[in-house]
């Protein structure tokens, strides 16, 4: 079956503007995931979905970013105002159940920040 | 604090050679969950193992074998005979029962010279 799909792919973007990133879940998993990874580093844990409520928001870097997901499966990152710190490679992976599930993880959305 | 540690940052073997990656965790939880993940250069991350705080007996698949001692709170990664397709950051990561968080270490870099 389809894995994680993530798009764009790849994203470049002035400072300043907004970005929104959007991850499509494996059909029937019930949680999601959002990472950040930024050169060189580990994964950065950003926010999780169960279904669309999302219970843990404390990862989020600043009120620059936010997260939503629709009908328990696809979920959009959005990042205002962007910084070029926020270059970085996000990611997405999503899960059968909330705890203890293997992650299944997506191929990333490169964001550049000019 | 970390909750995962991952000492190793870069590791480099000439192939055939076996090599174990570190991986020591922290958790007050008596439920958990230890995983290994492979993040080859191509960038998507694979799920290779799962482990439940309840479970230590060690395992082997193939070449890749895990070490699980709760005493010292480690989760160790030996792969034997290494191949050049090894070459991948590796990344160990812990999930608590009662928070849905991932924390993922840093990643250890292992390179196999042919």
């Amino acid at each position: 079956g389809a894995g994680v799909s993530q798009s764009p792919s790849n994203k470049v973007t002035e400072k300043g503007k907004d970005v929104e990133l959007r991850c499509d879940p494996i059909s029937g998993h019930t949680a999601l995931y959002w990472y950040r990874q930024s050169l060189g580093q580990g994964l950065e844990f950003l926010i999780y979905f169960q279904g669309n409520s999302a219970p843990d928001k404390s990862g989020l870097p600043s009120d620059r970013f936010s997260a939503e997901r629709t009908g328990g499966s696809v979920s959009t990152l959005t990042i205002q105002r962007t910084q070029q710190e926020d270059s970085a490679v996000y990611l997405c992976a999503s899960s059968l159940r909330a705890v203890g599930s293997q992650q299944y993880f997506g191929p990333g959305t490169r964001l550049t920040v000019t | 604090a970390q909750k995962v540690t991952q000492a190793q940052t870069e590791i480099s073997v000439v192939e055939k050679e076996d090599v174990t990656l570190d991986c020591v965790y922290e958790t007050r939880d008596t439920t958990y969950y230890l995983f290994w993940y492979k993040q080859p250069p191509s960038g998507e991350l694979v799920f290779l193992i799962r482990r439940n705080s309840f479970d230590e007996q060690n395992e082997i698949s193939g070449r890749y074998s895990w070490n699980f001692q709760k005493s010292t709170s480690s989760f160790n990664f030996t792969i034997t005979a290494s191949q050049v397709v090894d070459s991948a950051v590796y990344f160990c990561a812990l999930s608590e029962a009662f928070r849905n968080q991932f924390y993922f270490g840093t990643g250890t870099s292992l390179t196999v010279i042919p």
